[in-house]
């Protein structure tokens, strides 16, 4: 089946730096790659949906300056979170479109930000 | 707009228990539904799904039927195991490209 990727699986960085996570389908190429943000006991948030070659479409109040997505192949997409602060910790997961009605999950990245 | 439902977790059930987990939806459209699982720790991965009325979605001893006039998904199984425990998501998309999720429900299975 389609396997999705991310890395890392958990980072810790202090607060005011920037951290870069990457997210790769391993065996499919991807037009469109979503990124997530999932609060504890939460459901999933959509942050941006990523196309390859063009800007992200971010999701009402989500700060496209502070999440910087780029979308650079068919099978790698990144999420960097600039100037972090540690009310951006939270578990992002990425998920690949594979198909019509057919979305593949990565593992997801714990941040933490102290 | 869309949206999706689900009962208030967590839910605690004794192994081999009947597991009933309901979903409803609104939608402006036809949509697909799905149910997902997130293990401890991981990404979602896709369960069951099913893309017209009367479809029933079936994976690992889970079902889940589209019932169109009661705008529901519920998700059942009939003999529930620890390895079970997992939070599950019920979730929609009219265009198959954008997903709404349910706000999940939480499953703790005793041995």
């Amino acid at each position: 089946g389609a396997v999705v990727s991310q890395h890392p699986s958990w980072v810790i960085c202090k607060s005011g730096t920037s951290v870069k996570i990457e997210c790769r389908s391993l065996d499919f190429q991807a037009t469109t790659m979503f990124w997530y943000r999932q609060f504890p006991k939460q459901s999933l948030m959509l942050m941006a949906t990523s196309n390859e070659g063009s800007k992200a479409t971010y999701e009402q109040g989500v700060e496209k300056d502070k999440f910087l997505i780029n979308h650079a192949s068919l099978t790698l997409s990144t999420l960097t979170v600039t100037s972090a602060h540690p009310e951006d910790s939270s578990f992002y997961i990425c998920s690949a479109a594979g198909g019509i009605y057919e979305q593949y999950f990565g593992p997801g990245t714990r941040l933490t930000v102290t | 707009g869309n949206s999706v439902t689900q009962m208030e977790g967590p839910v605690t059930l004794s192994e081999e228990a009947f597991l009933t987990i309901n979903c409803t939806y609104t939608a402006t459209g036809y949509p697909s539904l799905f149910w997902y699982v997130q293990y401890p720790g991981e990404g979602l991965q896709l369960l069951l799904k099913a893309t017209k009325a009367d479809d029933k979605g079936s994976n690992k001893g889970f079902e889940a039927t589209y019932r169109k006039e009661t705008t529901s998904f519920h998700l059942e199984k009939g003999s529930v195991q620890v390895s079970d425990s997992a939070v599950y998501f019920c979730a929609l998309s009219i265009d198959g490209q954008n997903f709404v999720f349910g706000p999940g429900t939480r499953l703790s299975v005793l041995p």
